[in-house]
């Protein structure tokens, strides 16, 4: 299994522009989330999944939108990037029933927007 | 919504000391805390994690304590070494459930000196 990937790794956009980080599992897991880590703030819920067409809003959400259209995948986008978005991303995946719900990270995007 | 709080935010210790790091959280219903470790340049990774029947639970030179009528737990790392330097956060789900949205601590920078 190769778990949960993400891409990019790393991503320079300008004020503005519109892009979509992609999140990936192959682990069947019902329940796909969306981290931003900051620092000194840890880790905040942006969105999350509990299944193929289902969100909802997290912690932080503004500037941010999700679909879920596979069990599978789970892309956020930036509709107009803001430097306040600079940021490391972690999409993340568990399972949503026992025994386990320990949630597995992807290894992060380093955003930084100018 | 959940709240957690963790200290201390940085923590350097000898090779071979213990280290200790406590988390307060303020929902009640919570039932399930996890402790995550993130080394540089990676996603957090779960080490160990207590459900709210235990007290206080081990695994090799890790444990987890749970103090529910405070409402804290403590990650308790013994004997530690190099290898065990990164940043650890604790967490809670919110809305109590266990397979709720965690909320995340603000993370401890952990040093070990050789």
């Amino acid at each position: 299994n190769a778990g949960v990937t993400q891409t990019p790794k790393f991503q320079v956009l300008k004020t503005g522009q519109s892009m979509t980080l992609q999140c990936a599992q192959d682990m069947n897991h019902e329940y796909m989330s969306w981290y931003r880590q900051d620092p000194g703030m840890g880790l905040r819920l942006i969105h999350y999944s509990v299944g193929a067409g289902i969100t909802d809003q997290g912690e932080v959400p503004n500037g941010y939108n999700v679909s879920r259209s596979t069990t599978e995948d789970f892309p956020l986008r930036l509709l107009s990037a803001a430097p306040s978005q600079t940021s490391v991303y972690f999409c993340a995946s568990r399972r949503n029933r026992e025994p386990s719900y320990e949630q597995y990270f992807g290894p992060g995007t380093r955003l930084t927007v100018t | 919504g959940e709240n957690v709080e963790q200290h201390p935010s940085t923590l350097s210790v000898q090779e071979g000391d213990s280290a200790v790091i406590k988390c307060t959280y303020s929902d009640s219903a919570s039932n399930y805390f996890p402790w995550y470790k993130q080394e540089l340049g990676k996603g957090p990774q779960l080490i160990i994690d207590i459900r709210s029947n235990v007290g206080e639970k081990k695994d090799q030179r890790i444990a987890v304590t749970l103090n529910k009528t405070a409402k804290h737990f403590s990650l308790h790392i013994t004997e530690t070494q190099p290898e065990d330097s990164a940043v650890y956060f604790c967490a809670a789900p919110a809305g109590g459930t266990s397979y709720g949205k965690l909320t995340f601590g603000q993370g401890t920078i952990l040093t070990v000196h050789p």
